[in-house]
């Protein structure tokens, strides 16, 4: 079964840091871009990151840049986020998905997703 | 950026009605656009990409159609568990991918 869990969410204080982990299982992870997206409480959607498959091209959306790295590690099937400077607007779910498309052209979807790690920023 | 706009915010309709939600861009996608449907403390799930094929495993009662700029998800027939928010999301230029704001579908 395919499947994407992820971790490490928490309560963290306003200007602390977290890292989130993604764990993948029951598909070849070396082979697959991968993003977080975010979700605000009430709120929609939002795209925050994504990685090569090799970990060599990394893009991030502006309102985290300098403060998210995105990283990865084939070995471990694994993702990551490391979340820094964290402010009220970050508290959100944090879902890891994998990308899916076309690999010549970079047009990809995210079709498989994780069921979410709830990160709050709270003083 | 791209910007997406999706309309109505909230659509009210009975089971058995058919559902029309509408999803437009600031620009020309060509076909890269994707639908989504979250349900209530879940994930989302992938419905349909590249405008109009459907994912694995979704009801033949999702349709989806447009392309440009313009496009279109319909439920033929709902059914109770198609009551969901539903988003529409570009892949055509990035980064940064964007979504729209969600269409929450009520009876």
């Amino acid at each position: 079964e395919v499947q994407l869990v992820e971790s490490g969410g928490n309560v963290v204080r306003p200007g602390g840091s977290l890292r989130l982990s993604c764990a993948a299982s029951g598909f070849t992870f070396s082979d697959y871009w991968m993003s977080w997206v975010r979700q605000a409480p009430g709120k929609g959607l939002e795209w925050v990151a994504n990685i090569q498959q090799d970990g060599s091209e990394k893009y991030y959306v502006d309102s985290v840049k300098g403060r998210f790295t995105i990283s990865r590690d084939n070995a471990k099937k694994s993702v990551y986020l490391e979340i820094n400077s964290l402010t009220d607007d970050d508290t959100a779910v944090y879902y890891c998905a994998r990308n899916y498309g076309d690999n010549v052209y970079y047009y990809y979807y995210m079709d498989v997703w994780g069921k979410g790690t709830t990160v709050t920023v709270s003083s | 950026e791209i910007a997406m706009t999706q309309s109505p915010a909230t659509l009210s309709v009975s089971p058995g009605e058919r559902a029309t939600l509408s999803c437009r861009a600031s620009q020309s996608l060509n076909s890269h656009l994707a639908w989504y449907q979250q349900k209530p403390g879940q994930p989302p799930r992938l419905l349909i990409y590249g405008a109009s094929t459907r994912a694995s495993g979704v009801p033949d009662r999702f349709s989806g159609s447009g392309s440009g700029t313009d496009f279109t998800l319909t439920i033929s027939s709902l059914q109770s568990e198609d009551f969901a928010v539903y988003y529409c999301q570009q892949y055509d230029i990035w980064p940064p991918y964007s979504f729209g704001q969600g269409t929450k579908l009520e009876i």
